[in-house]
């Protein structure tokens, strides 16, 4: 079993929906990143939780520490939103400052 | 522009060559880290570096090497390659790990 498990493994939306993608992890973390990746392209940051909620934009980021659980919405999905969403999640100090990746989320949102 | 510069953005080269990826990590960043992005086996971490130390180690081969330089550019170099070592491979920096990661775009490396 893997350590991050996204879900779900692939997304389509008309332009406009509400998604959401969910990450639940099953290590100790010290943090938890979302990240964006374009097809071909490199990887963008977009969040980094380590407790409650973050919103930029029309992205929302949420985490549950006790339920070891974290969301990504859009909201007012557009095109231009679809990429592979990544959930990552950082241990502790010292030797983990590593990532551990989840599989991604690949969002396709048509016109 | 992320701030951090991998070179070459594309590599073709031949099983049983030696290549060099290069990394510039974002100014003021200490930390690097390579990840290594293969259709198969998704993003892993392969190796990271602070002020010139190595830091951690994940699931790098031996036939791969790091090193980061004292202007704090980290160098990944990969020998003997085969068919299977053909992925993207990033490099990432951070200052403190508070402060989340910066990603670089990556250089994708195919091995023919």
């Amino acid at each position: 079993k893997n350590e991050v498990e996204q879900s779900p493994q692939n997304l389509t939306a008309q332009e406009g929906e509400f998604i959401t993608i969910n990450c639940s992890y099953s290590v100790g973390i010290s943090a938890l990143h979302w990240l964006q990746q374009h097809p071909g392209g490199g990887i963008v940051s977009l969040f980094m939780l380590s407790s409650g909620k973050k919103k930029h934009g029309r992205l929302i980021a949420t985490i549950n520490i006790q339920e070891k659980h974290s969301s990504l919405h859009i909201t007012a999905s557009h095109p231009r939103d679809s990429a592979v969403y990544i959930c990552a999640v950082r241990g502790y100090g010292g030797a983990t400052n590593k990532l551990i990746f989840g599989t991604g989320t690949l969002l396709a949102v048509q016109p | 522009d992320s701030g951090v510069t991998q070179t070459p953005k594309h590599l073709i080269t031949a099983t049983g060559q030696r290549v060099t990826l290069r990394c510039s990590p974002r100014s003021g960043d200490l930390s690097v880290y390579w990840y290594q992005q293969s259709l198969d086996q998704g993003l892993q971490f392969l190796i990271q570096y602070y002020n010139g130390e190595e830091r951690a180690k994940g699931n790098i081969l031996e036939r791969f090497s790091a090193q980061q330089f004292p202007d704090l550019h980290s160098e990944l170099n990969l020998s003997s390659l085969e068919l299977g070592d053909s992925a993207l491979y990033f490099c990432a920096s951070s200052a403190l790990t508070a402060y989340g990661y910066t990603f670089g775009s990556g250089t994708r490396l195919t091995v023919v």
